[in-house]
């Protein structure tokens, strides 16, 4: 079955460190994407891309790194930059220049403890 | 960023009641999508719109693609327990295909 995977689902982090979200999907779509929800809250895009080996951030870049060196496979790092990185965090995915929505995985909890 | 104005932000109902939610923005939207989240998981796709004035179902949901292109609701008919999660709209746009959500209406069933 085609999908789109995240792993770990939980993630702790030590204040400090840097961890890497992975995210990826088999689905042969050209944009990935990268999503942040607080509790309570809505999605907030952090970064995306629509080809390998190409970017963009999102609104809520800062702290967070991405690469996108292979189309099925869009890794996010959260840096020791991001001061509040308590979040869920959601990684998505689309065919480029079409109009048929996102794919979503079922997300990663990341923790700093 | 730019976002949706979705309503209401939360729902307590009774099972077995009609629910409507809706959301407006200023922008034209080339789609208009629906997506529920639950609790601890992605959103998932339930309803997708692509032309104003379209009335689709997806069994007990029904939602529609507003005339100005600027809106659309969701109804959910006779709900049931299972029916709890958040609920987001999002329009895509038709310059770049992204996606500008609303910030989620949470629907919670009273026992």
């Amino acid at each position: 079955d085609g999908g789109i995977t995240q792993s770990p689902k939980y993630l702790f982090r030590k204040e400090g460190q840097n961890v890497t979200l992975s995210c990826e999907q088999n689905l042969n779509h050209d944009a990935m994407y990268w999503y942040r929800q607080d509790p309570g809250q809505g999605l907030r895009l952090i970064y995306y891309s629509q080809i390998v080996n190409d970017f963009q951030k999102g609104d809520i870049a800062e702290g967070y790194s991405v690469s996108r060196e292979k189309k099925e496979s869009f890794p996010l790092t959260v840096t020791s930059a991001q001061k509040n990185p308590t979040a869920f965090y959601l990684c998505a995915s689309s065919i480029r220049g079409r109009d048929y929505g996102y794919t979503f995985g079922s997300g990663t909890r990341l923790t700093v403890v | 960023g730019q976002q949706l104005n979705q309503s209401p932000q939360s729902m307590f109902i009774q099972e077995g009641e009609d629910v409507s939610m809706n959301c407006t923005s200023s922008s034209i939207f080339n789609t208009w999508l629906w997506y529920k989240q639950e609790p601890g998981e992605g959103p998932v796709l339930l309803i997708a719109l692509y032309k104003a004035g379209e009335l689709t179902s997806n069994g007990r949901l029904t939602a529609q693609f507003g005339i100005t292109r600027k809106d659309s609701f969701l109804n959910i008919s006779a709900s049931i327990p299972s029916d709890v999660g958040i609920y987001f709209c999002a329009g895509q746009l038709r310059d770049n295909y992204q996606l500008i959500w609303g910030a989620g209406t949470k629907l919670i069933i009273k026992p």
